[in-house]
């Protein structure tokens, strides 16, 4: 079962930021975090791997709270360059959870000048 | 370009005829994906494999057929595909599962 992004979409200005959410209805091994920008290949930003774990990418950074099956990604000091649309991608956790990767349904994130 | 090349970037095909995409990368990595991406909806995984050995097939219909003859190449192979199967194609690599995903660029195909 697919994970679920919120919000859809969302606009910015230069400079403000942002939290994407990504909640799963299953225990979780791992999350992933991906940005597409039009017409481009998804580009890995991190992975979390254990519950309360956070991590940071430049201005991003993310956390995982295992407990509450999910995970979010934190944009700060937003710039043009973070527009795209960022996909989560969860890893379900014990028997049967194997190597699949499902992805949420995605965040449309646009910043403007 | 990302380490992961995919071609053709575009394809066009009949209901009828049999293409095949490719896929290569050189960044040494062990586990290689096929991704749908179609409009409006999320990344489906289609195949995983690990070490050249196919270890999920997600409910993929049979007239898709994956090929991995080593660790560097993934094929998907089409046959008598229907309209709906018109989607972005992505293949991606890792070091190994569980490990962050370099994506190719993608096949834009269109089934008509």
């Amino acid at each position: 079962q697919q994970p679920v992004q919120s919000p859809q979409a969302v606009i910015l200005r230069e400079g403000e930021d942002a939290v994407i959410n990504c909640s799963s209805s299953k225990a979780l091994y791992s999350v992933h975090w991906y940005r597409q920008k039009h017409g481009e290949a998804p580009v890995f930003l991190m992975i979390l791997l254990k519950g309360g774990e956070q991590k940071g990418h430049e201005k991003i950074s993310a956390s995982f709270n295992e407990k509450k099956q999910q995970s979010s990604l934190y944009l700060t000091a937003s710039q043009l360059s973070y527009s795209g649309t960022y996909f989560c991608g969860t890893e379900i956790g014990g028997a049967g959870g194997g190597n699949k990767l499902t992805f949420g349904t995605g965040t449309q994130l646009k910043v403007e000048l | 370009e990302t380490g992961v090349t995919q071609t053709p970037r575009h394809l066009v095909m009949g209901m009828t005829n049999k293409k095949s995409l490719k896929c290569e990368q050189h960044l040494g990595h062990n586990a290689m994906y096929w991704y749908k991406q179609s409009a409006k909806k999320p990344l489906e995984l289609m195949f995983v494999y690990n070490f050249k050995e196919q270890t999920e097939n997600n409910s993929v219909p049979s007239r898709f057929s994956p090929e991995c003859p080593n660790s560097s190449h993934l094929f998907l192979h089409l046959h008598t595909l229907q309209p709906e199967d018109s989607a972005l194609y992505l293949c991606a690599s890792s070091p190994r599962v569980t490990y962050g995903y370099t994506f190719g660029s993608g096949t834009r195909l269109t089934v008509v």
